[in-house]
């Protein structure tokens, strides 16, 4: 297993075209987790997925993003109508269930999606 | 809600010097993680260590050991024997259940 992976690694845009971004967690684990990070900033959470239930969203995804896991092993992450202001690069993350070992509560992460809005 | 604070926007470090990064955190939950990630210019976040709430002793990772004060609610990196590489981004995190929120990061710079 080559840890987690992200594409595209960057995607310039214009503003109010659609973006997609893939993540590919490590095949065992099956929490699946969405970051924003702008520049200079910590990774802000976005939204989580158990397998393909996705638990949690955070306030900052607004309407126009959407994440889904279809069959509970890779994630998209769709921004539609991109703005400036979305500008970010896009982490993904995975981990193995919390609680069962040390291991367990690490999130491995991969190498983010920029995104530069034009 | 849960909080991380990192006071320290930058810090700068003499090679072969040790240095601390401060955390400090906000949780009423008893059961939770504290992490600390590191992040190179390339942008990948490295995992470097880790310290669960219950545990007694202090974690350690090889130059990296994680200063646990419970009470005090911090948990501040100690890198030791510093070297050019460690220059980077450094990031606090804490994990409550699949809960997991970062700190704004301490930019370390190491002096050659």
């Amino acid at each position: 297993d080559t840890g987690v992976s992200q594409n595209p690694r960057h995607k310039i845009t214009k503003r109010g075209q659609n973006v997609t971004f893939r993540c590919d967690p490590i095949s065992e684990h099956n929490r699946l987790y969405w970051y924003r990070q702008t520049l200079g900033q910590g990774p802000e959470f976005l939204t989580y997925f158990q397998n393909e239930a996705q638990l949690e969203k955070s306030r900052l995804l607004s309407d126009r993003f959407s994440a889904e896991r279809p069959k509970g092993s890779f994630s998209t992450l769709e921004i539609q109508r991109t703005e400036q202001g979305d500008s970010a690069m896009y982490l993904c993350a995975s981990s193995l269930p919390t609680g069962t070992t040390f291991g367990a509560n690490v999130l491995t992460f991969g190498a983010g999606s920029r995104l530069t809005v034009l | 809600a849960q909080k991380i604070t990192q006071t320290q926007p930058g810090m700068f470090v003499q090679e072969k010097e040790a240095v601390t990064l401060d955390c400090t955190y906000d949780t009423s939950d008893p059961s939770y993680g504290l992490f600390w990630y590191k992040q190179p210019s390339s942008g990948e976040m490295i995992f470097l260590i880790y310290q669960g709430s219950y545990d007694q002793q202090n974690a350690t990772e090889g130059r990296y050991s994680l200063n646990f004060q419970k009470a005090r609610k911090s948990a501040n990196l100690v890198i030791s024997a510093s070297q050019l590489g460690d220059s980077a981004m450094y990031f606090c995190a804490m994990r409550e259940g699949d809960d997991m929120r970062f700190g704004a990061g301490t930019r370390l710079t190491v002096k050659p």
